[in-house]
């Protein structure tokens, strides 16, 4: 069965600069979460969206956006880098019940 | 906001011994769910309860959403050398629309799982 996928799986990046993190919730599915995991910790919620409007938000920075598009695909924009951004993200996507994970992006900043 | 409180935080058992983990909450849920991570790798959903009072099971997994939908708990059965991972349980309070429904998960610390063969 097709799979949430996110792209890329590793990122490097210096402070200050931007990345974009993409993800393509399972097909079908009309909801998208994004979730930021650092260290040994658990993961946190950082916004959702449910058919392309945002339907929630959590701890998530201001210097951070995100949008889904037409197609249900996401993108979690992060401007402004800080060293304390290093950590997985992850996303989610879901249709009725259970939420399900795709393999997330470890993102680095030097 | 919601806190998740899961014990215990780590388990060593040998292959074969039951392990059983919890739970609880500050706020009710309406979901309960529970899934296993291997490091680096996105958290695999293991198993979904929706009603309060709920019980179950997949393979040697069985789970049980909490009467009072502030706790719940999950039962591995004979345990073998794969089972090792980190499990969480996750709050969820769904929000129903047109057919779908949605909501944030709140995750609890996780449980770190060794298995000596």
């Amino acid at each position: 069965a097709a799979g949430v996928i996110q792209s890329p799986r590793h990122l490097i990046k210096e402070k200050r600069e931007t990345a974009t993190l993409k993800c393509y919730p399972i097909p079908r599915h009309d909801t998208v979460y994004w979730y930021q995991q650092g260290p040994g910790q658990d993961p946190q919620f950082l916004i959702s969206f449910y058919e392309k409007m945002q339907s929630d938000k959590g701890s998530i920075p201001d210097r951070f956006s995100a949008q889904q598009f037409s197609d249900y695909h996401s993108e979690l924009n992060m401007s402004s880098l800080e060293l304390g951004d290093s950590a997985l993200y992850f996303c989610a996507s879901s249709l009725t019940l259970g939420q399900f994970f795709g393999p997330g992006t470890r993102l680095t900043v030097l | 906001g919601q806190q998740l409180n899961q014990s215990p935080q780590s388990m060593f058992i040998q292959e074969g011994e039951d392990v059983s983990m919890n739970c609880t909450s500050s706020s009710i849920f309406n979901t309960w769910l529970w899934y296993k991570q291997d490091p680096g790798e996105g958290p695999v959903l293991l198993i979904a309860l929706y009603k309060a009072g709920e019980l179950t099971s997949n393979g040697r997994l069985t789970a049980q959403f909490g009467i009072t939908r502030k706790d719940s708990f999950l039962n591995i059965s004979a345990s073998i050398p794969s089972d090792v991972g980190i499990y969480f349980c996750a709050g969820q309070l769904r929000n129903n629309a047109g057919g779908t429904s949605y909501g944030k998960l709140t995750f609890g610390q996780g449980t770190i799982l060794t298995v000596h063969p």
